[in-house]
């Protein structure tokens, strides 16, 4: 079965200090992973796919890294502006798996 | 380009009820997923539709029903509406299954 880990549930940053999510999963051939932005009460906001072991996306304060067990997604420098739940998804052999999310709150 | 578009955005119903939310995907997109998002279980998988046809179904009861049309638009129904359907649904279109997936903002529905 697909799994999704996210970690840590909740991140709570300085404005400007630096951090990192984790993504662990396991899946049955690996057919993309995805993150996601979500701010309270929309729909999630799509940011990257990564397909393949050693790639790397970016994005503004926003890159995302992939190895064969898990994801990173590196805020640099981080703003109030920033502040949302960051999902973490995977697809495999059946549609979308997602985790439960990492709630980053960036304090000015 | 136009994003997702869900209707209605927000629904209150009573238990026992059935309840019918849609979804208009990107145009160009024939694939169209539906989630249900908890707070306590996250974002769960309802359905997948792909050219009008159901290509894989969730562990929901059977109340859960979908479908979609020929122009890719695609509808939810839950009957027999119990307090704990009460969630953010959220439709999800993409090209094909594989690629990624662009959201709408999601039908909030609270049963009483």
């Amino acid at each position: 079965e697909d799994q999704v880990t996210q970690s840590p549930e909740a991140l709570r940053l300085q404005e400007g200090e630096s951090s990192s999510l984790n993504c662990s999963y396991t899946v049955s051939g690996l057919r993309g992973l995805f993150w996601y932005r979500q701010d309270p009460g929309k729909g999630p906001e799509f940011l990257f796919t990564l397909y393949s072991a050693g790639e790397e996306k970016e994005k503004e304060r926003l890159k995302a890294t992939l190895t064969k067990k898990e994801s990173f997604l590196h805020i640099t420098a981080p703003k109030p502006e920033d502040s949302a739940t960051y999902l973490c998804a995977v697809q495999g052999n059946t549609p979308l798996v997602f985790g439960k999310g990492t709630r980053l709150s960036v304090i000015a | 380009k136009a994003g997702v578009t869900q209707t209605p955005r927000y629904l209150i119903k009573t238990r026992g009820q059935q309840v019918t939310l849609s979804c208009s995907p990107i145009s160009g997109h024939r694939s169209v997923s539906w989630y249900q998002q908890t707070p306590g279980q996250g974002l769960q998988f309802l359905f997948e539709y792909f050219s009008e046809t159901q290509r894989n179904k969730g562990n929901f009861p059977g109340r859960f029903s979908g479908r979609q049309f020929s122009n890719s638009r695609s509808e939810m129904n839950v009957s027999t509406l119990e307090l704990g359907d009460s969630a953010l649904y959220l439709c999800a279109s993409s090209l094909t299954a594989e690629t990624e997936a662009f959201f709408g903002q999601g039908t909030r529905l609270t049963v009483v």
